[in-house]
């Protein structure tokens, strides 16, 4: 089946600095994507979503990017702080009418914050 | 309010027996989903819920079922464990409006482990 993957399982970041996290994803009818964090220990969390119409949007700290013609998916983290030290999954969706598909995930990318 | 509840936290069990492990979803959220996740496979979509009617389901074996109460509390089942088995089993909460994904909360999860 079509899934969605990320290119690398581990980031490592200076404190302070800009952290970008990337996702591939295969299915070009998805019509909703979302980014999710999961620390250890804990369910994954809610932290933004896009629309397929949109190319970009934003949240606090964090902005998340779309390209449609490459089928990717991006997250930005600004000023990273230790409390961004987690795991992070991409999930796409296709609402599909009548049915409703499950969110279809990432493998995660573990982003390590450097002092 | 109160977040996702599953229980219990943890669970052991040997092959072969079967296992129900319960989620109480936000009040007022009248859809539950269920993910199994797993180092190797990641997160994936076992079935969701909504008003007490199984809408969609993932591509899993039919040793996992699931069910929802009228009050929107979901139990999921798996029959003849098997080693493989073994993973953190999340529920998620939606409020059902929307497309899937959306304000979706998940709960702490229940590691099941498989001897």
């Amino acid at each position: 089946g079509e899934s969605v993957g990320l290119h690398l399982p581990t980031l490592s970041v200076q404190e302070g600095d800009n952290s970008i996290i990337n996702c591939a994803y295969s299915n070009s009818a998805s019509d909703y994507f979302i980014w999710y964090k999961q620390e250890s220990g804990k369910g994954p969390q809610f932290i933004i979503d896009i629309r397929s119409n949109m190319d970009k949007r934003q949240g606090q700290r964090v902005t998340v990017l779309l390209n449609k013609t490459v089928k990717h998916l991006s997250l930005q983290i600004a000023a990273t702080q230790p409390g961004d030290s987690a795991v992070y999954f991409c999930a796409e969706n296709m609402y599909s009418g009548g049915g409703a598909d499950g969110l279809t995930f990432g493998k995660g990318t573990h982003l390590i914050i450097q002092p | 309010k109160a977040g996702v509840t599953q229980t219990p936290r943890y669970l052991i069990k040997t092959r072969g027996q079967q296992v129900t492990l319960s989620c109480s979803p936000i009040s007022g959220h009248r859809s539950v989903s269920w993910y199994q996740q797993t180092p190797g496979q990641g997160l994936q979509f076992l079935f969701e819920y909504f008003s007490e009617t199984q809408r969609n389901k993932g591509n899993f074996p039919g040793r996992f079922s699931g069910r929802q109460f009228s009050n929107s509390r979901s139990e999921m089942n798996v029959s003849t464990l098997e080693l493989g088995d073994s993973a953190l089993y999340l529920c998620a909460s939606n409020s059902g409006r929307g497309p899937r994904g959306t304000e979706a909360f998940f709960g702490q999860g229940t590691r099941l482990t498989v001897v």
